[in-house]
């Protein structure tokens, strides 16, 4: 069973920047980049959000245009660890940030494997 | 941007009752839906994925049904282990929405 855990999460000042690691284990007989991975946001309180998606294969890159432009997601497959990389924090960021790993045999993305969460804040 | 509206927004209900839960797209999407659970402090947890596909481990109890623009998850008997937050999210196209989001409430 995969099991995903996220890291870099914090207090951000507006207009500052974070890198949120995701780090992957159990993926017998396979790596990170054997699936689509994504990352969710959610507001304290609030619903889910899409925040952005990574393809397999050929690493393909997806944002919402919410963060297009400040926000940039990748992988190190040789680390089984994704990333999020946020530029230009704004108040509006501010959320529970989750990676979640696509099931592979469906329509992507599919999210059957999910991190606990990590909170970032953005706030002066 | 597709526009995925869940209703109702809550719905109150009592271990046994059958519950649905209603999911619209505002355009086409085929089957490429999800429905997830959420419990408050928790993340996410996949139950259905192209609409009506049980997500291994899921109780037999939930089932989705649907395509194009009109969806459903169903409960058959209410467990009170099922009391949650419920989201659909579509898998159609860029951006992937998500549902606002279901509270199945004790009645």
């Amino acid at each position: 069973e995969v099991q995903l855990s996220e890291s870099g999460g914090g207090l951000v000042q507006p207009g500052g920047a974070l890198r949120l690691s995701c780090a992957a284990s159990g993926l017998t007989f396979r790596t990170l980049g054997s699936y689509a991975m994504t990352w969710v946001r959610q507001p304290p309180g609030k619903g889910l959000e899409w925040v952005s998606t990574i393809r397999r294969g050929d690493d393909v890159t997806y944002y919402s245009d919410s963060v297009k432009g400040r926000f940039t997601i990748s992988r190190d497959t040789s680390k089984n660890t994704l990333y999020l990389e946020m530029d230009s924090l704004r108040a509006e960021d501010t959320a529970i940030y989750y990676c979640a790993k696509d099931r592979g045999s469906s329509a992507w993305p599919t999210l059957d494997s999910w991190g606990q969460g990590i909170l970032v804040t953005v706030s002066s | 941007d597709i526009q995925m509206t869940q209703s109702p927004s809550s719905v109150s209900a009592s271990v046994g009752d059958r519950v649905t839960i209603t999911c619209r797209a505002s355009q086409g999407i085929s089957s490429w839906l999800a429905w997830y659970q959420q419990k408050p402090g928790r993340a996410p947890r996949l139950l259905i994925y192209d609409a009506s596909d049980l997500q291994p481990g899921v109780p037999s109890r939930f089932s989705g049904s649907g395509s194009g623009t009109d969806f459903t998850l169903t409960i058959s008997s209410l467990q009170p282990e099922d009391f949650a937050i419920y989201y659909c999210q579509q898998a159609n196209s860029v951006p992937y929405t998500f549902g606002q989001g279901t509270k199945v409430e004790v009645k």
